[in-house]
């Protein structure tokens, strides 16, 4: 097991233009989760995934962003019409879902809008 | 979910425990603790979490006072690669998110 894999974990865009970041939570982990954290501020929740269910999201995923998990596996975070306050770390963690177990998380993908 | 309260920053010497208290006064029956860490430009790691009894693992220790009010981290032996972040959360069982608060900056000194 490789734990959770973001991918790119560094982008740099234009404002304005649409960006697309790609979680790969552990294998056989049926909830995934996607959180955004600004410098020096704790993680912040965006959405979650019961397999390929979205079930919750957070008034800060604006219409501009939008998140996908086909087929319960990986999961997309999009972002489209960049601003430059979407710059932050964007975090994916995934879970098996059982009760009070633990959430693990990728490194993350820096996005910096210019 | 029940609102924590940390202290923002605490130093802490090489070898020595380090205590990281943490206050939620309103927790309620269902609600676990969870303490994670966030080490500078990478995601949160798991530590620990207990619902009324002390836990241990190889990280560290959870004591719950008995009113579970309040809780404490513990690192038995703090290295310098233990500073990091320490986020203290309380979510109830099958919760579907964490909270994050500001977390307490430990920096473990020399």
């Amino acid at each position: 097991d490789t734990g959770v894999s973001q991918d790119p974990r560094h982008k740099i865009t234009k404002r304005g233009q649409n960006v697309t970041f790609r979680c790969d939570p552990i294998s056989e982990h049926n909830r995934l989760y996607w959180y955004r954290q600004t410098l020096g501020q704790g993680p912040e929740f965006l959405t979650y995934f019961q397999n390929e269910a979205q079930l919750e999201k957070s008034r800060l995923l604006s219409d501009r962003f939008s998140a996908e998990r086909p087929k319960g596996s990986f999961s997309t975070l999009e972002i489209q019409r960049t601003e430059q306050g979407d710059s932050a770390m964007y975090l994916c963690a995934s879970s098996d879902g059982r009760g009070n177990t633990e959430a693990f998380f990728g490194q993350g993908t820096r996005l910096t809008v210019v | 979910d029940a609102k924590t309260t940390q202290p923002p920053s605490m130093d802490c010497a090489e070898g020595r425990a380090a205590n990281l208290p943490c206050n939620h006064s309103t927790i309620s029956g269902n609600e676990y603790v969870y303490w994670y860490r966030q080490i500078h430009s990478q995601g949160p790691q798991y530590i620990i979490h207990g619902l009324k009894n002390n836990e241990t693992n190889e990280m560290a220790s959870l004591i719950i006072t008995e009113d579970r009010k309040s809780s404490t981290l513990i690192l038995p032996h703090a290295t310098l690669r233990d500073t990091a972040v320490y986020y203290c959360i309380v979510m109830r069982a099958a919760g579907n998110k964490l909270t994050f608060g500001g977390g307490t900056r430990v920096l473990v000194k020399p």
